[in-house]
């Protein structure tokens, strides 16, 4: 167990339609990040959050937003969903933000559009 | 900007054999390096980092991981594979100028045969 909990874990939504994933880090982690694995992507950085504040960003659309709250969950907002989005999505946690710091990752929400 | 690549994104091996995960690296700067597992259902799991120091570095469940600057490689080893070795592993690499982000390879299906 890596002490990273995702809910929820299975997400089926309509295109058009928004959802919202959920993540609380391991306890004593500041840093969280979030991740898309698709077959044909693989595994694709969107963006990372260190103390509520945006550290990093990678190809996340704009129809995609993130937010770390003060007790340092956070959250992951898809909206205008396609076809395209479905994909298993990974939050995964850090004690820093040092690039030296290894990932302690989620068991994931796979996210089904219909 | 740093990128991974894996060669072969399945490899097959008897059980007691070599097993021999092969990474390549781009990076500008010292990387940061990684070894991740993935077993079904699950997030990714670290097996074994390097960092600085000691370009031989040993991780979990008997595996182990050569950083070879001359030859930007970071492949991963283990000497006899074991039936619970089958599972997706990732290359991932990170530096200080990356901003912060970890950047996965494609992955490589481990498959071991009875």
């Amino acid at each position: 167990d890596s002490g990273v909990t995702q809910t929820p874990k299975h997400l089926i939504t309509a295109t058009g339609q928004r959802v919202t994933l959920r993540c609380s880090p391991r306890s004593g982690d500041l840093s969280v990040y979030w991740y898309q694995q698709s077959l044909d992507q693989g595994l694709q950085f969107l963006i990372q959050y260190y103390n509520g504040e945006e550290r990093a960003k990678g190809n996340i659309l704009e129809r995609f937003s993130a937010q770390q709250f003060p007790d340092l969950h956070s959250e992951l907002n898809l909206s205008s969903l396609e076809l395209g989005d479905s994909a298993l999505y990974f939050c995964a946690s850090s004690v820093s933000e040092l690039s030296n710091s290894p990932l302690h990752f989620g068991n994931g929400t796979r996210l089904t559009v219909t | 900007a740093q990128s991974v690549t894996q060669l072969g994104s399945h490899v097959s091996v008897s059980e007691g054999a070599l097993v021999l995960l092969r990474c390549n690296y781009s990076s500008s700067v010292p990387p940061y390096l990684f070894w991740y597992v993935q077993y079904p259902n699950q997030g990714l799991q670290l097996l074994l980092k390097y960092t600085t120091g000691a370009t031989l570095v040993k991780g979990i469940n008997g595996f182990e991981a050569e950083f070879k600057k001359s030859e930007t490689s970071f492949h991963l080893t283990k000497p006899s594979a074991h039936m619970s070795d089958a599972a997706e592993y990732f290359c991932a690499v990170s530096d200080d100028t990356g901003g912060f982000k970890t950047i996965f390879g494609a992955g490589t299906r481990l498959f071991v045969k009875a």
